[in-house]
């Protein structure tokens, strides 16, 4: 099945950015996702990217993606204290919709 | 759009009773529905898929008597914890699928269950 991988914590100063990795394993998903997770809350989907797309940016943020190595990032240009929560990688395994979670990042940010 | 609420948001149960959690699409139709369960520190663990109309393909090591799981209708899935122990407190959190877009999952806000 699916492996994603994620750091587990990332601390960061307000108004740098922070750069959010995941690898996975399978690499015939559709779409990969991000979602964060405030404290005590559900998730919420942040932001997502087709396969056949390098890059996708959204205000602040900015997904990476490299199919041959595998590899997701996600970027919060900017970040502020209101940033701080858990982020976590989400890619399909191959034929199917549903998403292998990574075990989330924990973003802290710190004035 | 694309709103999933939860409820109850928290429930404290004794041993031995059980607990029905429900999940809602409020804004469009899931045919779909997921049931996870966040541990401590750790990811989400998908419990099983409910279908709406069909019975809940539970995911293996999950015990389909003890989590009961009901989709009733296009915007309603129930997870009901049966005979709880305390060992199952944890953070339950439902999402769903819009049938008539991709194969996005939004989900809702969780359910903190303790069972004392």
């Amino acid at each position: 099945g699916e492996d994603v991988e994620q750091s587990l914590f990332l601390s960061v100063r307000e108004g740098d950015s922070s750069v959010i990795n995941c690898t996975y394993t399978d690499s015939s998903s559709t779409y990969l996702y991000w979602y964060k997770q405030e404290p005590g809350a559900g998730l919420q989907l942040l932001t997502y990217i087709f396969s056949n797309m390098d890059m996708k940016q959204d205000q602040r943020l900015t997904v990476l993606l490299n199919k041959k190595d595998k590899h997701l990032s996600l970027r919060i240009a900017d970040t502020q204290t209101g940033d701080s929560a858990i982020y976590f990688c989400a890619v399909p395994s191959g034929g199917s919709y549903i998403p292998t979670f990574g075990r989330g990042t924990s973003l802290i940010v710190h004035p | 759009g694309a709103v999933v609420s939860q409820h109850p948001s928290r429930v404290i149960c004794k041993s031995g009773t059980s607990v029905k959690i429900e999940c809602r699409s409020l804004d469009f139709q899931a045919t779909t529905m997921f049931w996870y369960r966040q541990f401590p520190k750790k990811s989400l663990m998908l419990m099983a898929t409910s279908n709406e109309g069909s019975k809940a393909t539970y995911e293996q090591g999950v015990e389909k008597d003890k989590f009961l799981i009901n989709h009733a209708s296009l915007t309603l899935s129930t997870l009901t914890v049966t005979s709880a122990h305390p060992e199952d407190s944890s953070f339950y959190i439902c999402s769903a699928k819009d049938r008539g877009l991709d194969d996005t999952q939004y989900f809702g806000p969780g359910t903190r269950l303790t069972v004392l």
